[in-house]
């Protein structure tokens, strides 16, 4: 049963920390995305990979916030320094071949 | 600003009544129309989807129509049961990357 999975599920920091979300996508998924879930926005998109190179992270505040993929398996998505604005649910999702996105269980992320 | 609208943050319907969730999209570049269902602490989970060519696709329970003209999508579930109580998010697509809706929460009682 291939799934997307992230770690850490929660994250609770205080504010000017680092906070790193790691995900690891479906094998044989091309695509992968960051997404964060608020109360106001909904489901913002934050900055998706295709093959690993990045395609767009326009979602994403450049001052303090990261997105990498180092290998296939791996995408990471770093906060430095945290603000509690950045207080949500940060989703990674991975595709393949059609437009489903597999959604992985997210990261609450807190800070205080 | 928010491309794919859902207004109603929420919906309440008695189990095996239909259930009618509508989204709004108001880029006409959009070829590709999904809806994601979300249970609390698990991440949004495919439900349905249409293309553009068409005015509806029907899976189950679950049925999409399309209106492009109006830019308006909804979602039909019928009949309604219980276990359908989660977020329902809309999304559409221009290419690789999904907008979402802000979602409408379903509430089905029994």
């Amino acid at each position: 049963d291939a799934r997307v999975t992230q770690t850490p599920r929660h994250k609770v920091t205080e504010m000017g920390q680092e906070v790193t979300m790691r995900c690891q996508p479906i094998l044989g998924h091309n695509t992968v995305f960051w997404y964060r879930q608020t109360m106001m926005q909904g489901l913002e998109l934050l900055a998706y990979f295709r093959n690993r190179a990045p395609l767009d992270d326009s979602g994403m505040p450049k001052d303090r916030f990261s997105a990498e993929m180092p290998d296939a398996t791996l995408a990471t998505l770093k906060i430095q320094p945290s603000e509690p604005r950045d207080s949500a649910v940060y989703f990674c999702a991975s595709v393949g071949d059609t437009f489903e996105l597999y959604f992985g269980p997210g990261t609450r992320l807190t800070v205080t | 600003d928010q491309q794919v609208k859902q207004n109603s943050p929420s919906l309440s319907v008695q189990e095996g009544r239909i259930s009618i969730l509508n989204c709004d999209y108001t880029n006409s570049m959009f070829d590709y129309f999904l809806w994601y269902k979300k249970y609390p602490a698990e991440g949004p989970t495919f439900l349905i989807s249409i293309s553009s060519i068409k005015d509806k696709n029907e899976d189950g329970r679950f049925t999409v129509f399309l209106n492009k003209s109006a830019k308006h999508l909804s979602l039909h579930i019928v009949p309604s049961q219980p276990g359908d109580s989660a977020v329902y998010f809309c999304a559409a697509s221009a290419g690789y990357a999904l907008n979402f809706g802000k979602g409408t929460s379903l509430l089905v009682t029994p």
